[in-house]
């Protein structure tokens, strides 16, 4: 069975530019979730998909967004990049419902280097 | 709110050794409490998970973790390091439908 698959696997960019962040989720998990994990600031999350919508959201600006598809994938999109926004960003997948006590299956990361 | 707190960020014993990774959380509700790992390079795996029923924990690999209320901890052993276990380790708490995770700890292992 696959896992949790995320392209690009390393992506640069500069200030003031879009990055668009791609995720599949393990064949049968509804639920798709994105992490920042930066230097020095630990993981933290961002964004939360279930069936189409937006469940939960980190704090983080509204630059941060992102979308899930009809066949369970997503997108992150981060607007305006500022160069703290370096860091590796993980997608997880899980079964729908309460992210709470699902467990949470990652993908590899995608790299984010902001010049 | 949810926290998580794992003290110190760096852990190093000696192969064969205990392993001892320290977890205390703070919530107004009663958590679900997971541990996870990430080797080198590689993207975040479950090692053990703490909804409800028993308080000792069992998981992969050979680690265990003790839910104790009295002390709000929920810390990570393994009785005996190998070198495979260096590796980040992450504290995780969830509680209304949001995941918390501490600063994460690197453990090293001497051979």
């Amino acid at each position: 069975e696959a896992g949790v698959t995320q392209s690009p696997t390393h992506l640069i960019k500069t200030r003031g530019q879009q990055a668009t962040l791609r995720c599949s989720p393990i064949s049968g998990h509804t639920s798709v979730y994105w992490y920042q994990q930066a230097l020095g600031l630990g993981l933290q999350f961002l964004l939360w998909y279930d069936e189409g919508e937006e469940r939960n959201r980190g704090n983080f600006p509204p630059r941060f967004s992102g979308r899930q598809f009809p066949n369970y994938s997503s997108e992150l999109n981060v607007n305006a990049l500022e160069l703290e926004d370096s860091a590796l960003y993980l997608c997880a997948s899980s079964l729908g419902g309460s992210s709470s006590y699902n467990e949470q299956f990652f993908g590899p990361g995608t790299r984010l280097t902001v010049l | 709110a949810q926290s998580v707190t794992q003290l110190g960020s760096h852990v190093s014993v000696s192969e064969g050794a205990l392993v001892l990774l320290r977890c205390n959380y703070s919530s107004s509700v009663p958590p679900y409490l997971f541990w996870y790992v990430q080797y080198p390079n590689q993207g975040l795996q479950l090692l053990l998970k703490y909804t409800t029923g028993a308080t000792l924990v069992k998981g992969i690999n050979g680690f265990e973790a003790e839910f104790k209320k009295s002390e709000t901890s929920f810390h990570l052993t393994k009785p005996s390091a190998h070198m495979s276990d260096a590796a980040e380790y992450f504290c995780v708490g969830g509680a209304n439908s949001k995941l918390t995770f501490g600063k994460g700890i690197t453990l090293s292992v001497r051979p």
